[in-house]
């Protein structure tokens, strides 16, 4: 069975721009979630998207954005990109998000902002 | 709110050394407990759960306890191995699904 898929694995940007990231759960899952890794503030919440909503959302800035198409693959979206984006994002699905069900997680996409 | 504290690292043991890494949380209501573990330039892998109060989740020789009482999940295992050199994150989820993470604690298993 695939686990989860995110691309790019990597990505340089530059401030002002925009990025999409792009995640494919594993098949059967319909809860994507995403989270923001740095050093500093460690492994963050960002949301969580199930049959195409979204569902929980973190702390965030209305920047970030997401949104899961019908076969449950979510992008994320981070719009004028900011030197304090650059980080680790992992996404992570599940079957229903339910909270004693596990996360799967991807290998990430590291985004650096120059 | 909710939150996760874990022991600061990085911890350095020589192999076959006994492992506790500490772990207490913060919740309301009952959460699910994980230990997560993340190798050099990979995503978290699920190392063991636990879903209710005295619930043991082991997996690999990984072992940890839901102690309600203490609100703590630590994670030991018996004898370290180089391979096991990773950081290990302790995360809840509480109702509503989301996972919160305490920071990590960085694992140095010297042969």
């Amino acid at each position: 069975k695939a686990g989860v898929t995110q691309t790019p694995r990597y990505l340089i940007k530059t401030r002002g721009q925009q990025v999409t990231l792009s995640c494919s759960p594993i098949s059967g899952h319909r809860s994507v979630s995403w989270y923001q890794q740095t050093p500093g503030q460690g492994l963050q919440f960002l949301f969580e998207y199930f049959s195409e909503t979204q569902r929980n959302k973190g702390n965030f800035p209305g920047r970030f954005s997401g949104r899961q198409f019908s076969n449950s693959r979510s992008e994320m979206n981070v719009s004028t990109l900011e030197l304090g984006d650059s980080a680790l994002y992992l996404c992570a699905s599940s079957l229903d998000g339910g909270r004693n069900q596990p996360q799967h997680f991807g290998d990430g996409t590291r985004l650096s902002i120059l | 709110g909710d939150s996760v504290t874990q022991m600061e690292g990085p911890v350095t043991l020589s192999e076959e050394a006994f492992l506790t890494i500490n772990c207490t949380y913060t919740a309301t209501g009952y959460p699910s407990l994980f230990w997560y573990v993340q190798y050099p330039g990979e995503g978290l892998q699920l190392l063991l759960k636990a879903t209710k109060a005295d619930d043991k989740g082991s997996n690999k020789g990984f072992e940890a306890t839901y102690r309600k009482e203490t609100t703590s999940f630590h994670l030991e295992k018996g004898s370290v191995q180089v391979s096991d050199s990773a950081v290990y994150f302790c995360a809840l989820t509480p109702p509503g699904g989301k996972l919160i993470f305490g920071q990590g604690t960085e694992l140095s298993v010297k042969p």
